[in-house]
């Protein structure tokens, strides 16, 4: 079955240090994937995707991710943080072989950031 | 720019009660879908819909049912509240551009519902 493991439950990081989200999947076929991230009390906004081509994809707000197929991962990075990218950051693996485009989506990651 | 709306941020309801969630996209997206988002667990979907009056259960459709009568709404139905049933509900639309493979879900802000 279809899954996604993000690790990490909590991450402190300080402003503008650099950071890394993990998130490994498991999945049958050519994975389309993505990174979401969801500030308090908000719906979830679009990060990044990954359908196909290039490895290193980039996104809005300073942030990249690279698809690693070896490695069955696609880990989310940004060079220096700011306090602004406190909130919650989920992975999310679709594809034919979820079903109709199904999304199954990791159990998040919290990024704190400290002064 | 994508909008899904949610009718409402913040519900209360008694156990038992019957709870209606609405949401509205504006995109003319045939694809709609609801979550429930809990601690721990991430996001998992309840039930989607593929086009008007047509529907299927996701991973945990017990106890909800859903109704897409026009393309733009999609409602979800608590027939008898329970606290267990206490957790943020998100709606997502789908864009899905076949000669692009453009395939990505847009969320609404959620609604975070309470049973007492």
């Amino acid at each position: 079955a279809q899954s996604v493991t993000q690790p990490d439950i909590h991450i402190t990081v300080s402003e503008g240090a650099s950071l890394e989200l993990r998130c490994n999947y498991s999945y049958g076929a050519t994975p389309y994937l993505f990174w979401y991230v969801q500030s308090p009390g908000q719906g979830l906004q679009l990060l990044l995707k990954y359908f196909s081509g290039d490895t290193l994809v980039q996104g809005i707000k300073g942030f990249e991710a690279e698809f690693k197929r070896s490695q069955s991962s696609f880990n989310l990075r940004k060079p220096s943080v700011h306090w602004s990218d406190a909130a919650e950051y989920f992975c999310a693996v679709g594809g034919s072989n979820t079903g109709f485009q199904k999304l199954v989506f990791g159990t998040g990651t919290r990024l704190l950031v400290s002064p | 720019d994508v909008k899904v709306t949610q009718s409402s941020r913040y519900l209360v309801k008694r156990t038992g009660e019957k709870v209606f969630l609405e949401c509205v996209q504006d995109m003319d997206h045939e694809n709609m879908f609801w979550y429930r988002q809990d601690p721990g667990l991430g996001l998992r979907l309840i039930y989607f819909s593929y086009d008007v009056k047509m529907k299927e259960k996701g991973d945990i459709p017990e106890g909800y049912s859903v109704s897409r009568e026009k393309k733009e709404r999609f409602s979800l139905i608590l027939e008898s509240a329970s606290t267990n049933q206490t957790s943020m509900y998100l709606c997502a639309s789908r864009k899905y551009l076949r000669t692009s493979g453009n395939d990505i879900q847009y969320f609404g802000a959620g609604t975070r519902l309470s049973v007492l």
